[in-house]
């Protein structure tokens, strides 16, 4: 069965401090991952898109790495601004598959 | 603006009512959804629409039925509603064949009372 856990659950960290999110998948066979980042009472926006021979992107404070091989993604996130607070998912698709697999989030805070 | 809208944001409503929520997206995707995010934040697949053909249906009872009256509009229509129905419903919509992620809408919080 296709699963997606991510941890920690939830987070809390101080103001310009850096954190790094984890997501495990078992996915198989696996097309691409990304990292969504939902602010409270808004939808889920895409911050990366990593497919099976990519292993680092950035997208500004976000960077995401990827290891198809232990089919383990991370979201490291630098200098971390109050506006970094939400809840962060792990989106995994399977080739040929309509649907991907959500993970069940990590939700951050970050305290002034 | 290019963007997957729905409405309404917000729904209050006893036990029993039937009620709708509709979403439209101007981005040209040939894919739409519906997912509902529980008070825990998971969010879970209920329905999907390829062209205007239903490709996913979850077991979701039903009393929920989707209307797709053309790729750019997708409905959600629920029937005798019940406490359990709770949630957060959110459309999004993708373009399958480029594989693109999705573009969600900002949700509808339904409240069961």
């Amino acid at each position: 069965k296709n699963q997606v856990e991510q941890s920690p659950q939830s987070l809390i960290i101080l103001e310009g401090k850096n954190c790094t999110l984890q997501c495990n998948y078992t996915v198989s066979p696996f097309s691409n991952l990304r990292w969504y980042k939902q602010d409270t009472g808004r939808g889920p926006v895409s911050l990366t898109i990593m497919t099976f021979s990519e292993n680092t992107k950035s997208n500004g404070r976000y960077t995401a790495t990827l290891d198809a091989d232990t089919k383990q993604s991370s979201l490291h996130i630098t200098a971390s601004q109050l506006s970094d607070s939400a809840s962060y998912i792990c989106v995994v698709s399977g080739r040929g598959s309509y649907i991907p697999t959500f993970g069940r989030g990590t939700s951050l805070i970050v305290h002034p | 603006d290019t963007a997957v809208s729905q409405t309404p944001k917000y729904l209050v409503t006893q036990m029993g009512n039937d009620k709708s929520i509709k979403c439209e997206q101007n981005l040209g995707h040939d894919t739409m959804y519906w997912y509902k995010q529980d008070s825990k934040k998971f969010l879970k697949i209920m329905f999907s629409y390829n062209n205007k053909e239903l490709i996913i249906n979850e077991t979701v009872p039903n009393r929920f039925s989707p209307k797709s009256p053309d790729k750019a509009h997708l409905n959600l229509h629920i029937n005798s509603l019940e406490l359990g129905d709770s949630a957060v419903y959110f459309c999004a919509s993708s373009q399958v064949r480029q594989g693109d992620g999705y573009t969600f809408g900002s949700g509808t919080r339904l409240t069961v009372v």
